[in-house]
């Protein structure tokens, strides 16, 4: 199946500092493509639609300020999460695909001090 | 507002069959998936249902009812491996997918 990576796969930053996350779809282009957040036995959130070449599309309580996302080209999305407090220490996972199967990268797990 | 719920735990043993049922209330549906996520790791997908009816492959096989807004998935031939925890997503508008509750499923030897 088509293959989604994701780096860094952990980070530890300190309060206040922003905390930059790749997501690639390797072998294939993806116009679209997906950034989920998913707190500790929790189900997994949207967050925004990254879109390549125009701006994201953010879910309803999502600070687009405070979660950039840059679609730059068809096979790589980032997710900036700026000033990082210890809330938004989660498991961000970001996916791409096709209307039947979206392919899910393995995740970036978060810890803010 | 939109809402996916599912049981939040199940428990069989090996070789048992389970159900893990979803009811569904979103502003769009073009269809149901089902993926399943083992602790620490990234959903994986496992069925997809755009129609009425059951689907199959192999020990997995989902269900859809588009008019009771309802699906299902069963798993048989239970493996402890199965253990993991298992969402189903509706396919809203734009491809993007709003995930379930989750269920957490125990297989026990």
């Amino acid at each position: 199946g088509a293959v989604v990576s994701q780096h860094p796969s952990w980070v530890i930053c300190k309060s206040g500092t922003s905390v930059k996350i790749e997501c690639r779809s390797l072998d294939f282009q993806a116009t679209t493509m997906f950034w989920y957040r998913q707190f500790p036995k929790q189900s997994l959130m949207l967050m925004a639609t990254s879109n390549e070449g125009s701006k994201a599309t953010y879910e309803q309580g999502v600070e687009k300020d405070k979660f950039l996302i840059n679609h730059a080209s068809l096979t790589l999305s980032t997710l900036t999460v700026t000033s990082a407090h210890p809330e938004d220490s989660s498991f961000y996972i970001c996916s791409a695909g096709g209307e039947e199967t979206q392919y899910f990268g393995p995740g970036t797990r978060l810890l803010v001090l | 507002g939109q809402s996916l719920e599912q049981p939040s735990e199940v428990t069989a043993v090996e070789g048992a069959i389970v159900q893990i049922n979803c009811t569904y209330q979103t502003s769009g549906f073009y269809g149901l998936s089902w993926y399943q996520q083992h602790d620490g790791g990234a959903p994986t997908f496992l069925s997809y249902n755009a129609l009425d009816g059951l689907e199959e492959t192999g020990r997995f096989s989902s269900f859809l009812s588009r008019s009771d807004s309802y699906g299902y998935l069963l798993l048989q031939e239970l493996q402890m491996k199965d253990s993991a925890s298992y969402f189903c997503a509706v396919r809203s508008y734009t491809d993007k997918l709003i995930f379930g509750t989750g269920t957490r499923l125990q297989v026990f030897p």
